[in-house]
């Protein structure tokens, strides 16, 4: 199985920061990399896929970067809602796997 | 807008079968691939595997053995088993669809929607 590892695993900022979540794949994944951003009791939701592309609906303060093995989520402006958990996962092989999160707290 | 509803019985006996639905609404469950998904505090976020509207599934090897995948297209159906349960099964069930983002290359597959989530617990 690819390995999925997101550091930190939890992060504290201010509305407003700039924030960078990083991930990388025990081995090369090309782009099929997601981000998904999970708040308590609710499911996962998509925020970009194939590592850069924003899905649909989703803020443009959020943008992803990387390919092979490293990985990027930036959130550029912080806002009030994007305190929440987010995880990166790789569809280039199966089993899918995800990252163990990383959770953005209020600093 | 597309709806996925979990349902099924929210406790299960150890070593019993836990048996889940989940119906699809708003849009076609033809040619698109349907995925559960479970969340555990131990473990996080663990793809179970998949089924494809024609029937193919995959599943997860560390799953494989006890887990049965199926739709029922004239239904917007698909259900999950997961047999030979114990206190590891415990988790948040999710079904969700797979969307393809095509370039020129191939097909990108993210999880677009998802349902609410159904807590399992597993407990005599």
């Amino acid at each position: 199985d690819i390995q999925m590892t997101q550091s930190p695993s939890s992060l504290s900022a201010s509305v407003g920061d700039r924030v960078t979540i990083t991930c990388r794949a025990s081995q090369s994944i090309d782009t099929y990399l997601d981000w998904y951003q999970q708040k308590p009791g609710k499911a996962p939701k998509v925020l970009i896929f194939a590592a850069s592309s924003l899905q649909t609906g989703v803020p443009s303060r959020f943008s992803g970067s990387g390919s092979g093995t490293d990985f990027t989520l930036t959130i550029a402006s912080l806002q009030p809602e994007d305190f929440a958990t987010y995880y990166c996962q790789q569809s280039y092989n199966l089993p899918k796997t995800f990252g163990q999160g990383t959770k953005v707290e209020v600093k | 807008q597309v709806q996925l509803q979990e349902s099924g019985p929210r406790l299960v006996k150890p070593s019993e079968t836990l048996s889940l639905t989940c119906t699809v609404s708003g849009g076609s469950i033809s040619s698109y691939y349907w995925s559960w998904i479970r969340q555990s505090p131990g473990k996080g976020l663990e793809w179970i595997g998949y089924i494809y509207d024609s029937g193919t599934t995959k599943y997860n090897p560390s799953l494989k053995s006890r887990v049965t995948i199926s739709v029922d297209t004239s239904q917007s159906h698909l259900s999950l088993k997961l047999s030979s349960v114990t206190s590891a099964d415990t988790a948040v069930y999710y079904c969700a669809r797979e969307a393809c983002y095509f370039d020129s290359r191939t097909c990108f597959y993210y999880f677009d929607y998802w349902g609410q989530g159904t807590l399992v617990t597993v407990s005599s």
